[in-house]
């Protein structure tokens, strides 16, 4: 069983569309979860990142952390097609170092005009 | 400021022969960091490297692979006598070395370094 498990889609939705993206993980040290964006050809850019439970807000997107069902989500509301690219979630366990992160396989998403 | 810089963008290489990824840091940044993408999979830690120091190397092959960061350049990712296996998306990442919060908010990658092997 992988560490992190995250849907690979393609998820397909048109632009306005509240787009939900989802990883769940078993290793319950994890403590920071991250966020990243990737398009085709480029690295992944950070989005945000939460530490331990709760939520965490910045413009459009939306973290949520709900570490008892080890389940972390992702929401984007008003999508737009610059939004289309891949989606990797990535967590860091504090007993083997928080600078080692481990990654989702990623969602790929596409906005559609 | 130029962020991570990674070279070549594209690489191809023949079975047996070596590789040599080239990563430099932002400026500031005194941590790096290599991950491997492998097709339809996520990125996979490799090694993190301070100045002149292995701190992680836990997910770097036993063989064929070695990473260095020496005092003055790039850090380099070196893999010796390449297979096909080795064909995937090789990314650096690099950190500032303040704190916690300071690492994860500072965590940048570069474009990758694109690895086929025929």
């Amino acid at each position: 069983q992988k560490e992190v498990e995250q849907d690979p889609g393609p998820l397909s939705v048109p632009e306005g569309a509240i787009v939900s993206l989802n990883c769940t993980y078993s290793n319950s040290a994890f403590q920071y979860f991250m966020w990243y964006r990737q398009y085709s050809r480029k690295g992944p850019e950070l989005l945000m990142y939460t530490y331990s439970s709760g939520n965490k807000e910045d413009g459009r997107f939306t973290a949520q952390v709900d570490k008892s069902s080890k389940y972390i989500s992702l929401f984007i509301r008003d999508s737009q097609p610059s939004d289309s690219a891949t989606y990797l979630c990535a967590m860091t366990d504090m007993n083997t170092g928080f600078q080692k992160l481990v990654f989702g396989t990623g969602t790929r998403l596409l906005v559609s005009p | 400021n130029a962020g991570v810089m990674q070279n070549p963008r594209h690489l191809v290489r023949r079975r047996g022969q070596e590789a040599r990824l080239r990563c430099s840091p932002m400026k500031g940044h005194s941590h790096v960091y290599w991950y491997r993408q492998l097709p339809e999979e996520g990125l996979k830690f490799m090694v993190y490297l301070q100045k002149e120091n292995i701190i992680d190397e836990s997910g770097m092959p036993k063989e064929r692979f070695s990473a260095e960061f020496p005092k003055e350049g790039p850090s380099i990712l070196r893999i010796q006598q390449v297979v096909r296996g080795d064909s995937a998306a090789y990314f650096c990442a690099s950190s500032p070395p303040e704190g916690r919060q300071g690492v994860l908010d500072g965590y940048t990658f570069g474009s990758g370094t694109r690895l086929t092997v025929v």
